[in-house]
């Protein structure tokens, strides 16, 4: 059974902290991205990878930064959390291929950051 | 732009009713693929289905089903004698293959609550 897991569920940080969001997956897909859920806005991408070592900007990379050491690893990190990172954050994976666009991903449980 | 749009931020109907989820998409691409994913209260976005934009057939799985019209550019989705249990947010997304990223477009998503 393919799975994406994430370090918590639930995470409580106070402004000014430095956070991490870990994500690994099972599947040894090249592909791990990054997003975050905000009521009327969907899923915005924050940064992907497709292999060890490289990172791609998505649509809001503003305020986070991210680190893959790892195939089955891709961590998001907060270098300064603001109130404004409060959100639900997905990590998910894809196999590659020739045509990774047509792959579907796949999602972790999410992890509901309060930064107060 | 790329962009996809589903109107319909909540619906609610009644156990047994059937259902239609809408998805608008915009793209110059002529080649491009659709998703819909389904999100259950536990969170994790579960892959339902992928179209090929060469590919209108529209497809049925046990009680749901998909239109895919490029005449419209609409990929919608029906679910037949709805159930508790399909209680959820319904995201539909793009990806191009041409856009030289992995990332998809998503919805805004539809939270479809069925009552019994």
């Amino acid at each position: 059974d393919v799975k994406v897991t994430q370090s918590s569920r639930y995470l409580v940080k106070r402004t000014g902290e430095k956070v991490f969001l870990e994500c690994v997956q099972d599947m040894d897909h090249e592909n791990m991205f990054w997003y975050r859920q905000d009521p009327g806005l969907g899923l915005r991408l924050i940064y992907f990878s497709y292999d060890v070592k490289m990172k791609e900007k998505g649509d809001i990379p503003e305020g986070y930064s991210v680190s893959r050491e790892k195939k089955e690893r891709f961590s998001l990190i907060l270098e300064s959390a603001s109130t404004n990172q409060t959100s639900m954050y997905l990590c998910a994976s894809s196999f590659g291929g020739t045509n990774p666009s047509y792959n579907e991903q796949f999602f972790g449980p999410g992890t509901r950051l309060t930064v107060l | 732009a790329q962009k996809v749009t589903q109107a319909q931020t909540e619906i609610s109907v009644v156990e047994k009713e059937d259902v239609t989820l809408d998805c608008v998409y915009e793209t110059r691409d002529t080649t491009y693929y659709l998703f819909w994913y389904k999100q259950p209260p536990s969170g994790e976005l579960v892959f339902l289905i992928r179209r090929n934009s060469f590919d209108e057939q529209n497809e049925i799985s046990g009680r749901y089903s998909w239109n895919f019209q490029k005449s419209t550019s609409s990929f919608n989705f029906t679910i037949t004698a709805s159930q508790v249990v399909d209680s959820a947010v319904y995201f539909c997304a793009l990806s191009e293959p041409t856009s030289g990223t992995y990332k998809y477009i998503f919805g805004t998503g539809t939270r479809l609550k069925v009552l019994a």
